[in-house]
């Protein structure tokens, strides 16, 4: 089975620009999650879904991004505008709704340059 | 709410000596508790983790960690490491809610550099 894919791999874009992240989880996972990883706060959850629902998003950091999940394969992490500090490895990851405690699989993250 | 310290930045090792990596968590309910293994410009992967039972966790890669609930510290061991353990390793730690396990918290990582 393949594992969790993102896309872009590398995206540079200048200040200002909106910028969209995507993922595909793996088949038949019900959970998916978004995480933003920085050198000065380490890896942080933005927010998850279930089943296609946004269930916790206290992790966004402002209004300028937004996530959603239209459909059970596919899901996208948008910024709007973007800023420099927004400069980051993005990973989403996914996992079964078994148990909570069931592994999360990561992608291969997104690095985000914002110039 | 929870935390986790990995005291840690870098460790060196030479090849074939063994390691230990730290781990301290904070939270004032119960946790379980994970390592994860990051190699250059990829995602993570889960190494282990502590759900309950034995303290003594055994992982992929020849590596385990143990529970210690009074010192409130999981630290991962590997008896002998190979060049190819280089990575950064992560502790974390979620709550034991139906809601809060879903949230993971990470420490900042511990850079394993294993030289010849």
């Amino acid at each position: 089975d393949a594992g969790v894919i993102q896309s872009p791999r590398h995206e540079v874009t200048e200040m200002g620009q909106e910028v969209t992240l995507r993922c595909k989880p793996i088949s038949g996972h019900d959970y998916l999650f978004w995480y933003r990883q920085t050198m000065m706060r380490g890896l942080e959850l933005l927010i998850y879904f279930n089943n296609n629902v946004p269930i916790d998003d206290s992790g966004m950091p402002e209004d300028r991004f937004s996530a959603k999940m239209p459909n059970a394969s596919f899901s996208t992490l948008k910024i709007q505008p973007s800023e420099p500090r927004d400069s980051a490895v993005y990973f989403c990851a996914s996992r079964l709704d078994r148990a909570f405690t069931d592994t999360q699989y990561f992608g291969p993250g997104t690095r985000l340059t914002v110039l | 709410a929870q935390s986790v310290t990995q005291l840690d930045s870098q460790v060196p090792v030479f090849e074939e000596a063994p390691v230990e990596l730290r781990c301290n968590y904070s939270s004032s309910v119960s946790v379980y508790l994970f390592w994860y293994v990051q190699y250059p410009n990829q995602g993570l992967q889960l190494l282990l983790k502590y759900l309950s039972g034995s303290t003594l966790v055994k992982g992929i890669n020849g590596f385990e960690a143990e529970f210690n609930k009074s010192q409130t510290s999981f630290h991962l061991r590997k008896p002998s490491v190979h060049i190819s353990d280089t990575a950064e390793y992560f502790c974390a730690v979620s709550d034991r809610s139906a809601g809060g396990g879903n949230k993971l918290t990470f420490g900042t990582g511990t850079q394993l550099k294993v030289e010849l």
